[in-house]
């Protein structure tokens, strides 16, 4: 499975929007490039997934390289509720159903 | 509707006793996840359940770990003579067939003393 580099931790103020990058150099062809988010005492929530170029929703963009070796997640106006633990993730195939394998994450704090 | 559930919030044990987590599942979800999170770390996989049967248990650390899921719904997760060091945050996911989403319970925070 690709390995995934993040910052370990971000400092915000409220408004402004976050972008943090993830290196996976080694991502395999069939590999999807997965967000997910935590906060303290909660499980993770997923937030975004792509592939390449770019996907957004209503939480969050994904911004994705043509060779796909790192992924950027951006956070439009954050607010102190965006306070959280983000973790990149690679290695999800097509088929789905697969185990996830988290790294240390990004921790962000929000600070208004 | 209801999420991933999982019982006790809490528990506390000494060492050298038996533990069973639990964990309900998003009805309808036939794939079923468990997770182990140490403090300041992301959460680490243990077993992987697709219906009744175990797909992957390749993360269960030891014999020690044994995990059930007798009719493809709820699961239980078993820890034998618990060690201090089996403490940690048991987190639960589950998941439609063919999905790449995870859906994760509030998980169960296992202090062994």
């Amino acid at each position: 499975l690709a390995k995934t580099t993040q910052p370990i931790s971000m400092d915000s103020y409220e408004g402004q929007e976050v972008n943090i990058t993830c290196s996976h150099n080694n991502i395999a062809t069939n590999d999807y490039i997965t967000w997910y988010q935590q906060f303290p005492s909660q499980g993770p929530r997923f937030i975004i997934q792509g592939y390449k170029t770019k996907v957004t929703n209503e939480v969050a963009s994904l911004f994705i390289p043509a060779d796909r070796k790192s992924s950027t997640l951006s956070l439009p106006r954050v607010s102190l509720s965006d306070t959280a633990v983000y973790y990149c993730l690679v290695g999800v195939g097509q088929s789905g159903n697969t185990p996830l394998v988290f790294g240390k994450g990004t921790r962000l704090s929000v600070i208004a | 509707g209801a999420g991933v559930s999982q019982t006790p919030s809490n528990k506390v044990t000494e060492k050298g006793k038996y533990v069973e987590l639990r964990c309900d599942p998003i009805s309808g979800h036939t794939a079923l996840y468990w997770y182990r999170q140490s403090l300041g770390q992301g959460p680490e996989f243990l077993i992987y359940f697709q219906g009744t049967g175990a797909a992957d248990d390749s993360g269960l650390p030891n014999d020690r770990f044994f995990a059930v899921r007798p009719e493809g719904s709820v699961s239980t997760l078993k820890i034998q003579r618990t060690e201090r060091g089996d403490s940690a945050m048991y987190l639960c996911a589950s998941s439609l067939v063919g999905a790449r989403e995870q859906y994760f319970g509030p998980g169960t925070r296992l202090t062994v003393t």
